[in-house]
């Protein structure tokens, strides 16, 4: 069965500090997707990226980079040079044929709670 | 462009009594999605609808019941609610019944006593 780990509940950072969420998933396909959203205060989830199996090139958007690396099962997300309002809940899902037969639908990591202190 | 909307935003219910949490969306997306959100727990999905006419389970159904009103519209229902189901719930929608990303609505707060 498919299954993510945000081993990191919590994570707190002072303002410019560069930190990575960390995030490990199982599933036996050999296509799947991978996404990551935001949950800021106000409650709302807010989608950042999505990535398929078949697309091991990191990504870079502004501040925001993410590590996909199949060898070890892994989808890390890196914030650099962090800013107040980056704080917010960091969910990682998974999403593969096997969630339902032939019907995508999305498993949910935990969630980590990054509080970036100014 | 609204994108998905939710009513209400708050709601208490005694146990035992029953709601309708509605949900709408206005992107003309074919698929939408019910998932309640647990301190500690993620998201789990409770029900789904691929397509305008079809419904089915989730991670965690039991309690609750689901219509796909038309393409715009999904509603989840507590016919008799109980303290476990205290939670924060979410409406969303995807494109088409692909890993496409899904996009979420604001969420209910409901509370159960």
């Amino acid at each position: 069965a498919q299954k993510v780990t945000q081993a990191q509940t919590e994570i707190s950072v002072v303002e410019k500090e560069d930190v990575t969420l960390d995030c490990v998933y199982e599933t036996r396909d050999t296509t799947y997707y991978l996404f990551w959203y935001k949950q800021p205060p106000s409650g709302e989830l807010v989608f950042l990226i999505r990535r398929n199996s078949f697309d091991e090139q990191n990504e870079i958007s502004g501040r925001y980079s993410w590590n996909f690396q199949k060898s070890t099962s892994s989808f890390n997300f890196t914030i650099t040079a962090s800013q107040v309002v980056d704080s917010a809940v960091y969910f990682c899902a998974l999403s593969d044929e096997n969630s339902g037969g032939s019907n995508y639908k999305l498993t949910f990591g935990k969630g980590t709670l990054l509080t970036v202190n100014p | 462009n609204a994108g998905v909307t939710q009513t209400p935003k708050f709601q208490v219910l005694k146990t035992g009594q029953s709601m309708t949490l509605q949900c709408a969306q206005d992107m003309n997306h074919n698929s939408m999605y019910w998932y309640r959100q647990d301190p500690g727990m993620g998201l789990r999905l409770i029900y789904y609808s691929a397509s305008e006419g079809t419904t089915d389970k989730g991670e965690v159904p039991n309690g609750y019941n689901v219509s796909r009103l038309n393409k715009r519209e999904f509603s989840l229902r507590l016919e008799s609610a109980a303290p476990s189901q205290t939670s924060v719930y979410f409406c969303a929608s995807s494109e088409i019944q692909t890993p496409y990303e899904q996009y979420f609505g604001p969420g209910t707060r409901l509370t159960v006593t």
